[in-house]
């Protein structure tokens, strides 16, 4: 079965640092997400990634994936408080029972 | 082009009562599928429907269930409500089927007394 871990799961960290948050999966999966949730908002999508070595990136946010390693990395690039939410990565299952398996979300505070 | 529209917003029912969501997905969109976040569990599948069709089902007791009219607008139903049930329940469509990028609704918020 297929699962999703995401870490951190909370992150605090500075305006203006870098920092990475990593999703890995444990079976073979065609596409990877990245989703934003603000506080009482729905989530919004950021970035789909569709094979090994795929990088994209929009403003402050880079994300790639590798999927020899069933890895996917979201990448914050001097960060500012504007991008404090949560953060999913979802994967779809291969197979006939496709679904989407999300991680648990990392919280993410950006202190001025 | 309108979003996903899940009403109610908010709702609050007693331990036993049966409740109804609601969710109309982007025009042309024909695929439609329903989360259950709780800060616990994250976000776990309910089901997808697609043309009418229930395609897909996640680990949920069958207290849960669904369906998706000729117009893609879909309901969930959950019955004999329990404590647990109490989470954000969203709703996402997709212009065909579940390997196409989603787009969520502002969800409902089931909270069960």
């Amino acid at each position: 079965e297929l699962k999703v871990e995401q870490n951190p799961l909370f992150l605090s960290m500075q305006e203006g640092k870098n920092y990475t948050i990593y999703c890995n999966y444990s079976t073979t999966s065609d596409r990877l997400y990245w989703y934003r949730q603000d506080p009482g908002k729905s989530l919004e999508s950021l970035f789909v990634l569709l094979s090994n070595g795929a990088v994209k990136q929009e403003g402050r946010l880079m994300a790639s994936l590798d999927t020899k390693a069933r890895l996917s990395t979201l990448h914050i690039t001097a960060a500012v408080h504007d991008l404090s939410a949560t953060y999913f990565c979802a994967v779809n299952n291969a197979g006939n029972n496709r679904k989407l398996i999300w991680g648990l979300g990392t919280s993410l505070a950006v202190n001025p | 082009k309108a979003g996903v529209t899940q009403t109610p917003r908010y709702l609050i029912k007693t331990r036993g009562q049966q409740v109804t969501l609601s969710c109309s997905p982007i025009s042309g969109h024909r695929s439609v599928s329903w989360y259950q976040q709780t800060p616990g569990q994250g976000l776990q599948f309910l089901f997808e429907y697609f043309s009418e069709t229930q395609r897909n089902k996640g680990n949920f007791p069958g207290r849960f269930s669904g369906r998706q009219f000729s117009n893609s607008r879909s309901e969930m139903n959950v019955s004999t409500l329990e404590l647990g049930d109490s989470a954000l329940y969203l709703c996402a469509s997709s212009p065909t089927a579940m390997n196409t990028e989603a787009f969520f609704g502002q969800g409902t918020r089931l909270t069960v007394v």
